[in-house]
């Protein structure tokens, strides 16, 4: 299995400040780094998703960093808005197609 | 399309009792799974199939939980007899096939809303 570990657990950022969100693998053979975003009563949905033979992706104010030589891949939220409140989460491939996904990282966007 | 499709949204029940959550993938799809979210352990993958037949299920915690994809359409997760640590929210996701070998894993997976389950 592969495995992936997220930081912060929780993120309290005010509006218009940057949300960064941090995730470490552990193993290389991922070709794939996505992240999940989760309202309340909702499932969870892809947000972004990146290849890793590019070092950056973004869209719109989120954009996805990815340092193949740390094992870490980060999700960052530009101009953070009250509306990304939400449970991050990012993921890593298991055998088939199905993944893994880091335990969660709550954001809360003050106003 | 309509998304996935989970019921019931909330079950509430007595430990000892049988559950049973459903689940309709979006048309086309080849690929279900099963995932449990609770505070604690996360999401957690139990079971997913592929084409109808269970791929790895070594996510089920014990055999008092089953799954089954009698067709293309239709999964069901059974928790037979339920224990009040098995309150948690199930997930059901579905996804398709990425396409040709040498393209890479798309990994994205369509979630329904949940059925949240409480047993007392």
């Amino acid at each position: 299995q592969q495995q992936v570990k997220q930081s912060p657990q929780s993120l309290i950022v005010q509006k218009g400040g940057i949300s960064i969100i941090n995730c470490a693998y552990e193993n290389t053979a991922f070709d794939y780094f996505p992240w999940y975003q989760q309202f309340p009563g909702k499932g969870p949905a892809l947000l972004i998703a990146i290849r890793p033979d590019v070092s950056e992706k973004k869209e719109g104010r989120f954009t996805i960093s990815f340092n193949k030589s740390a094992k870490q891949f980060s999700l960052h939220i530009m101009d953070s808005q009250p509306g990304d409140s939400a449970t991050y989460f990012c993921a890593g491939p298991r055998a088939g197609y199905a993944l893994n996904f880091g335990k969660g990282t709550s954001l809360l966007v003050t106003p | 399309d309509a998304g996935v499709i989970q019921s019931p949204r909330h079950e509430v029940t007595e430990m000892g009792q049988e559950v049973t959550l459903r689940c309709k993938p979006i048309s086309g799809h080849d690929y279900l799974f099963w995932y449990r979210q609770t505070m604690m352990r996360g999401l957690e993958l139990l079971i997913y199939f592929n084409n109808n037949v269970p791929i790895d299920d070594s996510g089920m915690p014990e055999d008092r939980f089953s799954a089954k994809m009698p067709n293309a359409s239709f999964s069901t997760l059974k928790i037979q007899p339920s224990e009040p640590r098995d309150s948690a929210v199930y997930f059901c996701a579905s996804s398709s096939t990425p396409g040709l070998a040498g393209e890479y894993n798309t990994g994205e997976l369509f979630f329904g809303e949940g059925s949240r389950l409480t047993v007392l």
